[in-house]
């Protein structure tokens, strides 16, 4: 069954510093990757996605996201991580079961980060 | 562009009581989900609607959920009765549906936050 894991609830970092954000997925075929960002008492906000070509994908805010089909990765990154960056980030993987334009999207648990001044 | 847009905020009820939540999609997304989010969990999808058909609603607790888009725009679900578990933020999310096409991105709402006690 496909999944999507987030090894870490928490990430701290300090202003400045270069941000990562880790997830690793498990599905059959070729995944559709995304991540998401929620910020207190919001919904989720779209960042990025991946579905074909470029293994580096920038998004909203700065982020990027590296694709590694190797290592069934696809790791969040931001060069200079800023205190409004603080919130809970979400990897998503598409459900490969349907083709096409539809499919479910299976999240994983979130990680925190918090980023000091 | 107008977002998700969801209501009530915040409910609060009692066990065995009923509760019902309504969403308003983007304008034009055929597409709409409504998700249920665990504190502590990434969001779980209940249920799908295509226009104003059940796509998959596989994850549904059919015994006292229920959701309906009768006009294939704005959506309500339904719990009845309610369970102390059931509490949670229910998302509602809407994408545009490009056919064939694998570039679907979900856009959320801001949630209902429901607690029962």
């Amino acid at each position: 069954a496909q999944s999507v894991a987030q090894p870490e609830d928490q990430v701290n970092v300090a202003e400045g510093n270069p941000l990562t954000v880790k997830c690793t997925y498990s599905v059959s075929g070729n995944p559709y990757l995304f991540w998401y960002v929620q910020y207190p008492n919001r919904g989720l906000q779209f960042l990025l996605k991946y579905i074909t070509g470029d293994n580096l994908v920038k998004g909203s805010y700065g982020f990027e996201a590296e694709f590694n089909k190797s290592q069934t990765s696809f790791h969040l990154k931001k060069p200079s991580a800023l205190v409004s960056d603080s919130a809970l980030y979400f990897c998503a993987v598409r459900d490969p079961r349907y083709g096409g334009s539809q499919g479910n999207l299976i999240f994983g648990k979130g990680t925190k980060l918090s980023v000091k001044p | 562009e107008a977002g998700v847009a969801q209501s009530p905020r915040y409910k609060i009820i009692e066990k065995r009581q009923s509760v019902a939540f309504w969403c308003n999609p983007i304008s034009g997304h055929a597409t709409l989900y409504w998700y249920q989010q665990i504190l502590g969990q990434g969001p779980k999808l209940l249920i799908q609607f295509q226009n104003n058909g059940v796509v998959d609603d596989s994850q549904l607790p059919k015994d006292r959920f229920s959701a309906e888009r009768l006009k294939g725009v704005d959506s309500t679900l339904k719990i009845q009765p309610a369970k102390l578990e059931d509490s949670a933020v229910y998302l509602c999310a809407s994408s545009l549906l490009i056919g064939g096409g694998p570039q679907e991105t979900q856009y959320f709402g801001p949630g209902t936050r429901l607690l029962v006690l």
